[in-house]
Order: structure tokens, then sequence, then C-alpha cells
């Protein structure tokens, strides 16, 4: 039962533009929600996250929206740099118990 | 601090063959989590540890993987007998207060 959706496996954006991730949930108890972002033969890095009680949560380059009513989430990158191509995962937890993680989205940020 | 340790990185070994992961979390977490990465599934969450007692383990795949926690700074992921299934990274991770989860570099096993 796959409770969180990234349905895009993989996304291109030009170096300086906006990279938008999406992600879906099924379960309405998530109440946190994180971005982690992975490098090949790496272990996925915290990104940024968003609690439940929020719509918008932004750290420089990275925001992050929700929107429990649509059960949506997305991170918006703002300009993208090469440096950003990795692959992306969202994750939901509820009451800070184990997470559940999307399958990835692959960002490529081409110069 | 050295973050989540992992070992070994990688592992090949044959079909029926016994395979161990090791894993020591960040020091002063109480909670640690095993995964298993592969091209289809993503990140599949296979067991999780609080305070070194096994929470849920409905995530892993059947009899054959069994992991164990026997004191705050080490834990294992056992295959027992492996089979070419089972080539995946897996990756360990802690969490301390906070939600979120530091994750070693994972270990890429192969079973031939």
């Amino acid at each position: 039962d796959q409770q969180v959706k990234q349905n895009s496996p993989s996304l291109s954006v030009q170096e300086g533009r906006i990279s938008i991730l999406n992600c879906d949930y099924t379960n309405s108890m998530f109440d946190y929600f994180l971005w982690y972002k992975k490098y090949p033969a790496e272990g996925p890095t915290f990104l940024i996250s968003i609690s439940s009680i929020k719509d918008k949560n932004e750290d420089g380059r990275f925001t992050v929206f929700l929107n429990k009513s649509a059960k949506h989430l997305s991170l918006h990158i703002v300009p993208s740099q090469p440096g950003d191509s990795a692959v992306y995962f969202c994750a939901a937890s509820v009451n800070n118990n184990d997470m559940r993680f999307g399958a990835g989205t692959r960002l490529t940020v081409k110069p | 601090d050295a973050g989540v340790i992992q070992s070994p990185r990688h592992e090949v070994t044959e079909m029926g063959q016994e395979v161990t992961l090791r894993c020591k979390p960040i020091s002063g977490h109480n909670s640690l989590f095993w995964y298993r990465q592969t091209m289809m599934r993503g990140l599949e969450l296979l067991i999780y540890f609080n305070n070194n007692v096994p929470i849920d383990d409905s995530g892993m795949p059947e009899d054959r993987f069994s992991a164990k926690m026997p004191n705050a700074s080490f834990s294992t992921l056992k295959i027992q007998p492996s089979e070419p299934r089972d080539s995946a990274v897996y990756f360990c991770a802690s969490r301390g207060v906070t939600h979120t989860q530091y994750f070693g570099p994972g270990t890429r096993l192969t079973v031939l």
C-alpha cells in the first residue's frame, strides 16, 4: 500500500529556472512531511520539512507547500542549479512514528 | 559526529548464503530504521526500533529476514538464506527527538 506517491519518476529543468517536485499522499493522519535529497552512492539527506499546521515553509532556495485538502505537497527550487541534480524523496509520518517514503523523482538541472 | 555508519558498503554473495548487514546509529539517537531501496519500489521501511525494541516489522519481506538491536549503538539485519531478488541497497537511519531521520551511506547487496 503506497501511502506516499511521487508520480513523476524524472524531471528536467534548465539552470536558473524553477523546479517543482510533487507528492501526493492518501493517509489523512500524516502530520509531518519531509523532503530528502539523494546523490548516487550516498544515503538520503534531509532537505526541508513542514508540519501539517502550516501550508508553507521556506529555506533559502527551497520552499515546501502543503495542501491538506488535496493531500498534496510540492517542493519548489528557485533558482535551480546543476548541483541540485539528484533524486528527491517525499516522506510523511504520523505522531513521529515510522516514516513512509515516495518512490522518488530524479531531477536533472541542465547548465 | 561521524553520522550513521554502515558496513559493509558492498556485499556480493551467492544465493543461499547468509548475509549480515551492520549499523551504528548516531550517538544519543533512540530510534533506528532499516530501509531497502529498489528501482521498482523506492525506499521501503523494513523495520524500526525505539529504545532497542522492535516496534514495527511489518515491512520485513519474509522469515528469511531478521533484525536485532542488542544495544543502543548497534543493529544488524540478517538475510538467511539470501536470494537474487534480495539484491538492493539497504539503508540504516537513526533519529533523535526531532522528526528528522539521518541516513547511513547504505550497503549495496548483490546476490548471484
